[in-house]
């Protein structure tokens, strides 16, 4: 079964700093890996997502992820925290598995930006 | 704007009763995703459709029951309703039925029981 574990649910960094959100994923077989953002009152957005073509990818806002095999992490940095990205952040597994797929959510991490 | 829309935005009933949420996917889009989030259980899959067939259930309890019609809107229905169904509900769409494509989310129905 896949699975994906968010370290932290409550990361505060200072406006301008770095930003890096972790997150390990467990899955038997070569995942997708996805990270989204929720801003108060909104739905889930996607910020990038890992599909075994290249290992860094880069989303919007300025965010990027790093798909790393051997530590089974895909975790979120911004080398710049900007007041706007403060909100909930969510790291997704996905595995192809014809007939039975499903997204699997981990918990959220909220992102506080300390002015 | 993820160009989903969900309707009510809020839901305020009693244990015991039932109410249906309303999805409209994207333009094109043949997929429907519905989630629950919860504070205690976090975002949780429920079901899937793609182009008016089931295609996945997740942890979606008897009580709940879903569709997606000819014009690909979806509603999800929830009955004998409880304190414990008082969640965020979503709805995603997509263009395809694999999970690897990105999910476009709606803002939610937030369903109060009391």
């Amino acid at each position: 079964a896949q699975s994906v574990t968010q370290l932290g649910s409550h990361v505060s960094v200072s406006e301008g700093a770095l930003v890096l959100l972790r997150c390990n994923y467990s899955s038997s077989v070569p995942p997708y890996l996805f990270w989204y953002v929720q801003y108060p009152n909104q739905g889930l957005q996607l910020l990038l997502k890992y599909t075994s073509a290249a290992t860094l990818v880069k989303g919007i806002n300025g965010f990027e992820a790093e798909f790393k095999k051997s530590e089974t992490s895909f975790h979120l940095t911004k080398p710049s925290a900007h007041m706007s990205d403060a909100a909930e952040y969510f790291c997704a597994v996905s595995v192809s598995n014809f007939g039975n797929e499903k997204l699997t959510f981990g918990t959220g991490t909220r992102l506080t930006i300390i002015p | 704007d993820s160009g989903v829309t969900q309707t009510p935005k809020h839901l305020i009933t009693a244990t015991g009763q039932r109410v249906t949420l309303r999805c409209s996917p994207r333009s094109g889009d043949l997929s429907v995703y519905w989630y629950q989030q919860s504070l205690d259980q976090g975002l949780q899959f429920l079901i899937h459709y793609y182009n008016g067939e089931e295609r996945a259930k997740g942890n979606i309890l008897e009580r709940f029951s879903a569709q997606q019609f000819p014009d690909l809107h979806s509603e999800l229905n929830l009955s004998s309703l409880e304190l414990g169904d008082s969640a965020l509900y979503f709805c995603a769409s997509s263009v395809r039925d694999r999970f690897n494509s990105p999910l476009h989310f709606g803002n939610g129905t937030r369903l109060t029981v009391t």
